[in-house]
C-alpha cells in the first residue's frame, strides 16, 4: 500500500507561536492532499482540500488565516497553525490520493498549545 | 444532503465471535465506498475500496460487501488484535475531481480474548 508520513507525530508549543507541520507521500505522487483534524472519540473533520501549485480549498467554518496549508509538490503539503491558542490543540491528520482514488492517511500529529 | 451513518457505534465480541459491521449511505451518485480502520492515536489504514453494488472484498478475517443503500463489513472469528475503530466513507460523484470523502462517525470494536 502507499505511504503517508506526517512530522512531527507531536508538538507542544506556547500560545500565540506557529507550529508547522509536513506531510509526505512517500512512494508515490499524490495529485490531492487532504487535512483533517480529529476530536477524541469523534470521526474525522475535513479541513481543506489542496492540489499541488494550486491554493487550497477550506472546509465552511475552517479559518484560512490561522490554517495555511502549502501543497508545494506532488509529494509534500504543509499546515501551519498560526497564532495558536489551547483551542486549537488536537489530532491533525492528513492524507494524500492519486488522481481522486482512495485516501491514504498519515499517522497523525498531536497538537498541544500550553 | 450525502450522508453516512454506521452502526452499531460500539460492538464488544468474545474472540471468535462472527459479527458485522453496517455503514448505510445517502449519496447523490456513489463513486466508491471506502473502510478504514484506525487504531488509536494513529491514522486511519486503508482496508477497501467498493465501487458497484454486489462487489464484495476479503482481507483475511474481513470481507466487505455493498448494496444500493448500505455496505457491510463481516468479521469472521475475530482476534483481539482486530480490536479497533472502522471507518465507513463514500465518495460521490460529483466529488470525483477532488476526491472528498464523507466519513461516518465509526464502529469501535472490541474483541475480547
Amino acid at each position: 500500500g502507499a505511504v503517508v508520513s506526517q512530522h512531527p507525530s507531536w508538538v507542544i508549543c506556547k500560545s500565540g507561536t506557529s507550529v508547522k507541520i509536513e506531510c509526505r507521500s512517500l512512494d508515490f505522487q499524490a495529485t490531492t492532499m487532504f487535512w483533517y483534524r480529529q476530536f477524541p472519540k469523534q470521526s474525522l473533520m475535513l479541513m481543506a482540500t489542496s492540489n499541488e501549485g494550486s491554493k487550497a480549498t477550506y472546509e465552511q467554518g475552517v479559518e484560512k488565516d490561522k490554517f495555511l496549508i502549502n501543497h508545494a509538490s506532488l509529494t509534500l503539503s504543509t499546515l501551519t497553525v498560526t497564532s495558536a491558542h489551547p483551542e486549537d490543540s488536537s489530532f491533525y491528520i492528513c492524507s494524500a490520493s492519486r488522481r481522486g482514488y482512495e485516501q491514504y492517511f498519515g499517522p497523525g500529529t498531536r497538537l498541544t498549545v500550553t | 444532503e450525502d450522508q453516512v451513518t454506521q452502526s452499531p457505534e460500539a460492538l464488544r465480541l468474545q474472540e471468535g465471535e462472527s459479527s458485522s459491521l453496517n455503514c448505510s449511505y445517502t449519496v447523490s451518485g456513489l463513486r466508491g465506498l471506502f473502510w478504514y480502520r484506525q487504531d488509536p492515536g494513529k491514522g486511519p489504514e486503508f482496508l477497501f475500496t467498493l465501487y458497484s453494488a454486489g462487489e464484495e472484498k476479503e482481507k483475511e478475517r474481513l470481507k466487505a460487501t455493498l448494496t444500493k443503500k448500505e455496505s457491510f463489513l463481516h468479521i469472521t472469528a475475530p482476534k483481539p488484535e482486530d480490536s479497533a475503530t472502522y471507518l465507513c466513507a463514500v465518495q460521490a460523484a460529483l466529488s470525483s475531481n477532488t476526491g472528498k470523502l464523507i466519513f461516518g462517525q465509526g464502529t469501535t470494536l472490541q474483541v475480547k480474548p
